[in-house]
């Protein structure tokens, strides 16, 4: 079975841009969540969705926002990127949300300059 | 303070020694608590969860959960130069969501 996939896998943007980040969740997996993982606050939680509806949202400005579609696969968009963006944009898939068994993407580095 | 604390290390051992990790926790609502290893630029990869208090074991890995002190740990014996990584733990404030230690660095020199 074909791990979480995630796109693209490496970003540069500049300030005042925006970014969309697409995840491909494992087949047959219905909950997605993002995670945003940094050098200084470590993995930190962003929001989490279930058939296509956000069930959990972490403490992160309106810029950051997700959307997951009928067949699972979800993408996050960052508006007016600041350089404290750049980051690892991490997505985990879960059968049905639970948390135990998240499986991880490798992830998308997004650079801010 | 943080949810969940964690020692960054790093942590240096032998080839064959014992790794030892922990973490500490303050919410006492935690259910399950997951060991997650990740390589340099790679995503976590899960290795075990534990739900509540006690030991789990698989292969050369041991979780430990103790409630009471909030209090985990992961013990991989027989350590390899391939275990060389960053090792998270994580915990579930809720049903969505895991809470994250800031990871220690492992480091298995042949």
């Amino acid at each position: 079975k074909a791990g979480v996939t995630q796109t693209p896998r490496y970003l540069i943007k500049t300030r005042g841009q925006q970014v969309t980040l697409s995840c491909s969740p494992i087949s047959g997996h219905r909950s997605v969540s993002w995670y945003q993982q940094t050098p200084g606050q470590g993995l930190q939680f962003l929001f989490e969705y279930f058939s296509e509806t956000q069930r959990n949202k972490g403490n992160f400005p309106g810029r950051f926002s997700g959307r997951q579609f009928s067949n699972s696969r979800s993408e996050m968009n960052v508006s007016t990127l600041e350089l404290g963006d750049s980051a690892l944009y991490l997505c985990a898939s879960s059968h049905r949300g639970a948390t135990y068994e998240q499986y991880f993407g490798p992830g998308t580095r997004l650079t801010v300059t | 303070q943080k949810e969940v604390e964690q020692d960054p290390g790093p942590l240096s051992v032998p080839e064959g020694a014992i790794v030892s990790l922990n973490c500490t926790y303050s919410n006492s609502a935690f259910q399950y608590f997951m060991w997650y290893r990740q390589y340099s630029r790679k995503g976590p990869e899960l290795l075990m969860y534990t739900y509540s208090s006690g030991n789990k074991e698989d292969g050369r890995f041991t979780a430990q959960v103790d409630k009471s002190s909030k209090y985990i740990s992961l013990f991989i014996r027989d350590s390899q130069p391939s275990d060389s990584a960053t090792y998270l733990c994580a915990m579930n404030p809720n049903d969505y969501k895991l809470s994250f230690g800031a990871g220690t660095t492992v480091t298995v020199r042949a």
